[in-house]
């Protein structure tokens, strides 16, 4: 009953692949997210969709391209691998309000490791 | 210059202790101001929030924020070995969609 997931939680690949990473939510949330934490646990966010509508795109390559299919899910979609797309990837989830108690739900995280 | 800025540590106490937790930021349109806990290979966990200058206390934890100063901090007392984790920081403004900008982290070794 894990209130956000992603998969695969480790995933290890060569350069220049294509790889995905899945997440769903299970809270009714209308806000999804994808933030990228780097080697030194900066956390930065990346895109973030609200009822299947792109509504944050940070300055991010575009070989990452996110998808959302329905409002539970986001993946991620990342074209080319480079060695530094290394990082944890983290899917979050919450309401959509402006009010400050409005908490962002992450997942456990997806680890990437290009060689 | 970064717009949240937070000692990355590792800052190791011995158990029973206060830890002071901190951040400065830049960006005076911030208003929202959270702290989460990250325990290792794991997601980022909301421990407080708040959105006005002053304390707000949650048990062991205090959070304290001076927009004047533009600095926050956690202050948590009694500290416990299962408080051994990475502090991170986060705010944003008020309007427009939630976009979080943390802190670099501080890692937290509470030694029994």
């Amino acid at each position: 009953d894990t209130a956000v997931s992603q998969t695969p939680k480790y995933l290890v690949t060569q350069m220049g692949n294509d790889k995905s990473i899945k997440c769903e939510q299970n809270l009714g949330h209308d806000t999804m997210y994808w933030y990228k934490q780097d080697s030194k646990k900066f956390l930065k966010i990346m895109f973030s969709y609200n009822n299947k509508e792109l509504i944050i795109n940070e300055t991010v390559p575009n070989r990452f391209s996110p998808k959302s299919p329905d409002k539970a899910h986001l993946n991620l979609h990342i074209n080319s691998l480079e060695l530094g797309d290394s990082a944890v990837y983290f899917c979050a989830s919450s309401q959509v309000s402006a009010g400050p108690g409005n908490t962002i739900y992450f997942g456990e995280g997806s680890w990437l490791t290009v060689v | 210059q970064k717009e949240v800025e937070q000692d990355p540590g590792p800052l190791s106490v011995p158990e029973g202790a206060i830890v002071s937790l901190n951040c400065t930021y830049s960006n005076s349109a911030f208003q929202y101001f959270m702290w989460y806990r990250q325990y290792s290979r794991k997601g980022p966990e909301l421990l407080m929030y708040t959105y006005s200058s002053g304390n707000k206390e949650d048990g062991r934890f205090t959070a304290q924020v001076d927009k004047s100063s533009k600095y926050i901090s956690l202050f948590i007392r009694d500290s416990q070995p299962s408080d051994s984790a990475t502090y991170l920081c986060a705010m944003r403004i008020i309007a427009g969609a939630q976009k979080l900008v943390f802190g670099q982290g501080t890692r937290l070794t509470i030694n029994p």
